[in-house]
């Protein structure tokens, strides 16, 4: 069954921890990417990557880091430097200029 | 830097009528404008793109329609039914990376 995994589904952060989010696609793509969602906000751009070992910052970058070690895997690492990480964290993957895929999304409470 | 600016943020119509969503974009080097439908709880899902040669592309009830001068790009959805309540997010890329607008949510009033 082909497709873009997150998880896990819920995750409660407590002042001052890293947390890493997981993302898995076995849909073969090049780029994957990480979005944030808040109410009103739409989607923001995190990070994204296009190739293995390889990946840029977004608009909101600050307090986030990354990792592209494999095709199929871009984990997201919140780091204790997000003053505000509460929020819908969702991953994309897409071949170039096509649909892009989502993830089912992790939402993220500090505690 | 890249921006996408989307209106309106909410829109209500009544069902059988048609709603249409406005998005503008910055970078002329943008090629590729898909729209995604997010129902509550759910993950975007893509519903209908359109590439920058083409000026308008059609699927049953949904159109969008572009204007590279201008850089606009618009969806148009006739004969809305209560399925259609949802967030819409139009979207701009050029290849790398991909730039949302901040959504619609669009209510179909019974």
């Amino acid at each position: 069954d082909g497709g873009i995994t997150q998880s896990p589904k819920y995750l409660f952060r407590k002042e001052g921890q890293n947390v890493t989010l997981s993302c898995e696609q076995n849909l073969n793509h090049d780029a994957m990417y990480w979005y944030r969602q808040d109410p009103g906000q739409g989607l923001r751009l995190i990070y994204y990557s296009q190739i293995v070992n390889d990946f840029q910052k977004g608009d909101i970058a600050e307090g986030y880091s990354v990792s592209r070690e494999k095709k199929e895997s871009f984990p997201l690492t919140v780091t204790s430097a997000q003053k505000n990480p509460t929020a819908f964290y969702l991953c994309a993957s897409t071949m170039s200029n096509t649909e892009a895929f989502f993830g089912q999304g992790t939402r993220l409470t500090v505690v | 830097g890249e921006n996408v600016e989307q209106h309106p943020s909410t829109l209500s119509v009544q069902e059988g009528d048609s709603a249409v969503i406005k998005c503008t974009y910055s970078d002329s080097a943008s090629n590729y404008f898909p729209w995604y439908k997010q129902e509550l709880g759910k993950r975007p899902q893509l519903i209908i793109d359109i590439r920058s040669n083409v000026g308008e592309k059609k699927d049953q009830r949904i159109a969008v329609t572009l204007n590279k001068t201008a850089k606009h790009f618009s969806l148009h959805i006739t004969e809305t039914q209560p399925e259609d309540s949802a967030v819409y997010f139009c979207a701009a890329s050029r290849g790398d990376k991909i730039i949302f607008g901040k959504g619609t949510r669009l209510h179909i009033l019974p």
